[in-house]
């Protein structure tokens, strides 16, 4: 059973550039949601989505953070353009349908982001 | 308006020792509390607590929950380098609102 997969594992970009961040989530988890993790501010939870609907984006920064769930089986989280403050790790985890009370996410490896 | 908050924020000890973690919350509706462990990358998870004064335990970790004081710990016992690792509290609210809110962790070092 493979977890939730994330790609890049790393990306060196510089100021200016989009940055596209990707996220294949556990099959049958219906939940899927994108954090930004920073020494500052711990783990942040940017927007999450419920079988596919983007239900809570509040914590997405600015405008230049944008994300998108096409289908089922993917998910980006886009940046444009990007800048150094955006340097982080950013995790997309998945979980199963809430009616079985089991909040458990289930994380990505991440993606380290360097914005130079 | 921290909703989660855990303390100490960083914690050394020497292997064997025993450490307390703490986690307080303030959040409307109430559902359930997590705890994490990350030590490279990804979080994972340790224990889901739902219900006060019922402890939780795995092997030589445990975590009981306070609702009526609104806090949680986190105890490991003989600790080992391998506990070595940030832990994280994280809490859900009611219906209708699905994300976990985490506090910043606590970064647990066991020294050999």
């Amino acid at each position: 059973d493979a977890g939730v997969i994330q790609s890049p594992r790393h990306e060196v970009t510089e100021m200016g550039q989009e940055v596209t961040l990707r996220c294949k989530p556990i099959s049958g988890h219906d939940y899927l949601f994108w954090y930004r993790q920073t020494m500052m501010r711990g783990l942040e939870l940017l927007i999450y989505f419920n079988n596919n609907v983007p239900i809570d984006d509040s914590g997405m920064p600015e405008d230049r953070f944008s994300a998108k769930m096409p289908n089922a089986s993917f998910s980006t989280l886009k940046i444009q353009p990007s800048e150094p403050r955006d340097s982080a790790v950013y995790f997309c985890a998945s979980s199963r349908p809430r009616d079985s009370l089991n909040e458990k996410l289930f994380f990505g490896s991440g993606t380290q982001l360097s914005v130079l | 308006e921290d909703k989660v908050v855990q303390s100490p924020l960083s914690l050394v000890v020497h292997e064997g020792d025993t450490v307390t973690l703490n986690c307080s919350y303030e959040v409307t509706n109430f559902r359930s509390l997590l705890w994490y462990k990350q030590e490279k990358k990804a979080p994972t998870f340790l224990f889901m607590l739902t219900s006060s004064g019922i402890e939780k335990k795995s092997g030589r970790l445990s975590s009981i929950l306070d609702k009526k004081e609104l806090f949680s710990i986190l105890n490991i016992t003989a600790t080992q380098t391998g506990d070595s690792a940030i832990y994280l509290c994280a809490v859900v609210e009611s219906f209708g609102n699905e994300k976990l809110t985490f506090g910043t962790g606590t970064r647990l070092t066991i020294i050999p």
